[in-house]
């Protein structure tokens, strides 16, 4: 079974440029994640899809962070215009339907795309 | 919100040594999953464990939910084992403390 895939894995651009980040999860997860992991900590939920609908975007730095899940697949993560202290590690993860009334299900992450804003 | 803490916050072992890790949270929680971040950067399921004793290979996790604390055994460490062990709780959203890392020299 083919695991969380995202692109790219690194990224290096200059304040003020917009990046985007594309994720594509493990087939048949209908919830997806995304995660900031700033340097020394652990990661932070950003916004969380069920199927194409954003549950839960109220970390979501909405001024300049936005996010699509059109056909509750793959997503995309943008930044337009990204500051400096964007430079982080944003990581996608996907949980497979959840059933009954667990609120949770074991979540599945991907590789990371590193970003840098110079 | 709820805290999460892990300690200890680093650890140096020989190669072959056996070490404890914990996970301490303020309330309660739906589940909890143990990860290890591999130096490359790679988030990897270890355990999901609401409650209960797992066990895996070398590693090992009991959670104690009644008194809000997870344990992660490490036996008979090896190189590979070198990274950043997580815990994260959910609560709402999944919540992870600051990380345990683990350096193991051969």
């Amino acid at each position: 079974e083919a695991g969380v895939v995202q692109s790219p894995r690194y990224k290096i651009i200059e304040k003020k440029q917009p990046v985007a980040f594309w994720c594509n999860p493990i087939s048949g997860h209908n919830t997806l994640y995304w995660y900031r992991q700033n340097l020394g900590q652990g990661p932070e939920l950003l916004i969380r899809y069920e199927n194409e609908e954003a549950v839960d975007d109220s970390q979501l730095p909405k001024d300049r962070f936005s996010a699509e899940r059109l056909k509750g697949v793959d997503s995309t993560l943008k930044i337009q215009p990204a500051e400096l202290g964007d430079s982080a590690v944003y990581l996608c993860a996907s949980s497979p339907p959840i059933e009954g009334r667990a609120q949770f299900f074991e979540q599945y992450f991907g590789p990371g795309t590193r970003l840098t804003v110079t | 919100g709820i805290q999460v803490e892990q300690s200890p916050p680093d650890l140096i072992l020989q190669e072959g040594a056996n070490s404890t890790l914990r996970c301490n949270f303020s309330d309660s929680v739906n589940n909890l999953q143990w990860f290890h971040q591999n130096p490359w950067g790679q988030l990897i399921n270890l355990f999901y464990i609401p409650s209960g004793t797992k066990q895996n290979g070398r590693l090992s996790a009991t959670t104690v939910a009644t008194e809000r604390y997870s344990l992660l055994y490490i036996s008979s460490s090896q190189t590979t084992d070198s990274g950043v062990y997580f815990c994260a709780v959910a609560r709402g959203k999944l919540i992870f403390g600051q990380g345990t890392e683990l350096s193991v020299k051969p």
